[in-house]
């Protein structure tokens, strides 16, 4: 089965730029999404479709998909950016997530 | 405003059934599909399955298959997860959320919406 790779934690100074990636076969072919899970939240999408941000979701949040890698850049990390990140593709209509990746702002 | 609105906090023993509940409203409910997704303490998001509001039809992930059951009903703009007979491993926060994409090539589609999740405790 299709299987996302995402390190486990990430730390970032405030102000800072963060980037998470997240691995799997050729997945630079599908589409990835990212969410952000704070603590006790439901997951919020913050990219789709690669590099899309829904509307509500800052500037500061950028994605990127080539090769074998998508990776959530987070410019400009703030406080509240501390939380739980996942990423999503489609594998075979399936959907798989990564196995998140905490992101700390210390 | 598109929300998703889920059943309350569950504690059931093994062995006995449950059917929670994810309620559409601010949007055509039968134009969106449903997921849900799995979330025991502490882990990461787990895809359980997909419905078509519209004509019920279903998509398991093959983790899942044949342990859960989705439905929905769609004059109520409700989809459901349902279990037979719960086992302690069943206990997990369980997130519904809206598919928006196209039908004809679900790999294009994102999960836009989520619910505030449904805690299921089964202790052992």
């Amino acid at each position: 089965s299709y299987e996302l790779t995402q390190p486990p934690s990430v730390s970032v100074s405030p102000g800072q730029s963060a980037s998470i990636a997240c691995s799997g076969d050729k997945l630079g072919d599908k589409y990835a999404s990212w969410f952000q899970q704070r603590p006790g939240q439901s997951p919020v999408l913050v990219i789709y479709q690669d590099n899309k941000r829904p509307s509500g979701i800052p500037e500061r949040f950028s994605g990127s998909n080539s090769g074998n890698t998508a990776t959530l850049t987070i410019s400009g990390t703030q406080a509240m950016d501390e939380a739980d990140y996942y990423c999503q593709a489609w594998d075979s209509s399936t959907v798989v997530f990564g196995g998140g990746t905490k992101l700390t702002v210390l | 405003e598109v929300q998703l609105v889920q059943s309350g906090a569950e504690v059931k023993k093994p062995g006995e059934s449950l059917k929670i509940s994810c309620k559409g409203s601010g949007y055509s409910f039968t134009s969106y599909c449903i997921g849900w997704v799995r979330q025991m303490p502490g882990k990461g998001l787990e895809w359980m399955g997909i419905i078509y509001p519209d004509d019920s039809d279903t998509r398991y992930s093959p983790s899942f298959q044949g342990q859960v059951t989705i439905s929905a009903d769609k004059s109520i703009s409700t989809a459901y997860l349902q279990w037979s007979s719960l086992k302690a491993s069943d206990t997990a926060i369980y997130y519904c959320a809206r598919l928006n994409g196209p039908r004809s090539n679900p790999e294009d589609a994102v999960f836009d919406f989520w619910g505030q999740g449904t805690l299921v405790t089964v202790p052992s």
